[in-house]
């Protein structure tokens, strides 16, 4: 069975840009989350998706947006892309949401570098 | 305030030794869900083990094991028997709110460990 999927794997942009990045998850799985990584701040939660609706959104601003499609797969946004966007983003998937042991299964990340 | 704090940046251990990764925790939910994750250089998050706040026993899952402590909020992962290829970062992760099924996992700092041959 095929893993979490995520792409691109590496991304560079430029301030004020905007960037729009894949995830596809293990198959039958519904729920997908993202989270953001830097040296910083660490791992934050961005949003969580399952049956094409947002559950639960993290403390970022309205430039950061997700969406999921009826297949599951899910796409962030980030718009007018600042330097401190500069991270890891990580997409996890897990079957459905709500189960207390539920393990999230995560992919490889994009590693996006805005300048 | 800090949720999850794992409070050793850095560990260095010598291989085949037994080690343990410290994480405490911070909530006021009864149900909650502790986890502990390994990042290698990849980047991927590699779910190694999971403690429910109402299980009895600590859990295990091979070579690891966690040895929670309800009542300090402390949920230690112990790996036996190091291996090389046990050098990577560790994240304790916290998720609350399970009655309303939330999803989301809040991850301490990490501790970044090194296995030496």
């Amino acid at each position: 069975k095929a893993g979490v999927t995520q792409t691109p794997r590496y991304l560079i942009k430029t301030r004020g840009q905007q960037v729009t990045l894949s995830c596809s998850p293990i198959s039958g799985h519904r729920s997908v989350s993202w989270y953001q990584q830097t040296p910083g701040q660490g791992l934050q939660f961005l949003f969580e998706y399952f049956s094409e609706t947002q559950r639960n959104k993290g403390n970022f601003p309205g430039r950061f947006s997700g969406r999921q499609f009826s297949n599951s797969r899910s796409e962030m946004n980030v718009s007018t892309l600042e330097l401190g966007d500069s991270a890891l983003y990580l997409c996890a998937s897990s079957p459905t949401p709500g189960q207390a042991n539920e393990k999230l299964f995560f992919g490889s990340g994009t590693q996006l570098s805005v300048l | 305030a800090q949720k999850i704090t794992q409070t050793q940046p850095g560990m260095f251990v010598q291989e085949k030794e037994a080690v343990t990764l410290d994480c405490t925790y911070d909530t006021s939910d009864p149900s909650y869900g502790l986890f502990w994750y390994k990042q290698p250089s990849s980047g991927e998050m590699i779910f190694l083990i999971y403690q429910g706040s109402y299980d009895q026993q600590n859990a295990t899952e091979g070579r690891y094991s966690l040895n929670f402590q309800k009542a300090r909020k402390s949920a230690n992962l112990v790996i036996s028997a190091s291996q090389l290829g046990d050098s990577a970062m560790y994240f304790c992760a916290m998720r609350e709110g399970l009655a309303q099924g939330a999803q989301k996992l809040v991850f301490g700092q990490g501790t970044r460990l090194t296995i030496n041959p």
